[in-house]
């Protein structure tokens, strides 16, 4: 079974850096076959796609999104990364990370880490 | 910037059909799009139903069918039941890496 966790810290600072971890069991993140995405959601509102990481490094990123972050994979622990920028309070969301079937599917997700921005 | 549209909101009657759809801004929805379609109830995370239009995902129940309907890709749901009051979003590829969520329909079945 295929498992994803997000860890991110509950609160983060406007116009700080925020950092977010997806830790990958029962798969290899190098899996030829797969991508790896992150997706958030702000509080009542829809599912927005952040961006997709592939175990080479290869990245594609939500036009909207991609002056302000940055994603990247670690091979060794089966693990990859969101940073977002100069977060303000609009990047208050719950962030997840999911399997991404390029182009195409988004399973399994991790079950999603809320994140607020306050100072 | 492409927009993804969906309807805001529908219902159903328990055991009746509803079709949700998945519409372009800058035209017409095709299976180039790989659209899926994912069921997200209050407080969880999402949950993929259908892919690359009409494959069902693992362990999804055959009440859940997909389909291009003239310019939109489609979600119909038959025999509705109450636990399938939930969000649902759909997804298409846009070229160059892209994908775009919809906006999500809330569905009731009342």
């Amino acid at each position: 079974q295929v498992l994803l966790h997000e860890s991110a810290p509950g609160l983060v600072k406007p116009s700080e850096t925020l950092s977010l971890t997806c830790t990958v069991s029962g798969a290899s993140i190098s899996n030829t076959n797969y991508y790896w995405g992150w997706v958030r959601q702000s509080p009542g509102k829809g599912l927005e796609w952040i961006g997709t990481v592939y175990y080479n490094g290869n990245t594609y990123y939500n036009p909207s999104l991609k002056s302000q972050v940055t994603l990247s994979v670690d091979t060794s622990n089966n693990q990859f990364s969101l940073k977002v920028n100069s977060v303000t309070a609009a990047d208050t969301a719950v962030y997840y990370c999911a399997r991404h079937h390029f182009h195409s599917l988004f399973d399994p997700w991790g079950q999603g880490t809320l994140v607020i921005v306050s100072s | 910037q492409t927009v993804v549209t969906q309807e805001p909101s529908l219902a159903v009657s328990p055991g009746g059909t509803v079709t949700l759809t998945c519409g372009l801004s800058s035209g017409s929805v095709s299976t180039s799009h790989y659209p899926s379609w994912y069921q997200q109830a209050p407080g969880q995370a999402p949950r993929a139903l259908m892919y690359n239009t009409n494959t069902r995902s693992s362990g999804v129940s055959d009440r859940f069918s997909g389909s291009i309907l003239g310019n939109e890709a489609a979600l119909t749901i038959t025999g509705a039941h109450p636990d399938d009051e939930s969000d649902y979003y759909c997804v298409l590829y846009v070229g160059s890496g892209i994908s775009v969520f919809g906006g999500g329909t809330k569905l009731t079945v009342l």
